[in-house]
């Protein structure tokens, strides 16, 4: 089953253009992760949040942890491109090793 | 230094059939998870291998099975293939004793069942 439920499902955005991205989860987490996925291959670790951290910085990437409402953004700033992919959030829950739960996904779609 | 490596690419297999699925881990990792995508779906967690054992396993039944050799090196296992088996099935590796750290993933395997 999945975890986690990003929103919106589908995202088509202008190069340039910032991009956000929203996770939701059900149970207590150690840390909740965000991947991107090209076509279909394979995943490429993006970010790390633990729990007791609230944003987190990466480049043009910014991801925000709210335990309290269980949920998580990510944010594309200045979209290019290359960046046209789905992304995922995955959580890893507490007590418990690496049994990484992902979600849904997020198809996003840059127009150059 | 090699990153995660999985064989074969694809696969074409029948109702019933077998099939085999190899995953080297990045150079330094202990741990291999594996993960079967559905196509326009997130992974979805098959089970984990640490010191040659199955130490966590998701909601798959027991026709997935897995392997873990000396060498780090894994299998993944599935017998009598349906239909429903079609997906990508993606290996993880990372260290066992960092716990909840980043997973580094394979290219994946592209698994059809005719």
């Amino acid at each position: 089953s999945q975890q986690g439920e990003e929103d919106p499902q589908a995202l088509s955005i202008q190069e340039g253009e910032n991009a956000t991205m929203n996770c939701s989860y059900k149970t207590s987490i150690n840390n909740l992760q965000w991947y991107r996925q090209n076509s279909g291959r394979g995943l490429v670790h993006l970010i790390l949040i633990r729990s007791n951290e609230r944003e987190k910085h990466s480049g043009r990437l910014r991801v925000t942890l709210d335990t309290s409402k269980k949920s998580s953004s990510l944010l594309i700033t200045a979209s290019r491109a290359a960046d046209t992919a789905s992304y995922f959030c995955a959580t890893a829950p507490s007590g418990g090793y690496q049994k990484v739960t992902f979600g849904t996904g997020t198809k996003l779609q840059v127009i150059p | 230094d090699a990153g995660v490596t999985q064989s074969p690419t694809h696969l074409i297999k029948t109702r019933g059939q077998q099939v085999t699925l190899r995953c080297s881990p990045k150079s330094g990792h202990d741990t291999v998870s594996w993960y079967q995508q559905a196509l326009g779906q997130g992974p979805q967690f098959i089970f984990q291998y640490y010191e040659e054992e199955e130490r966590q396993r998701g909601n798959f039944p027991d026709r997935f099975s897995g392997h873990q050799f000396p060498n780090y090196s894994s299998e993944l296992n599935v017998n009598a293939l349906l239909l429903g088996d079609s997906a990508l099935y993606l290996c993880a590796s990372s260290r066992y004793r960092e716990g909840h750290n980043e997973q580094f993933f394979g290219p994946g395997t592209r698994l059809t069942v005719l």
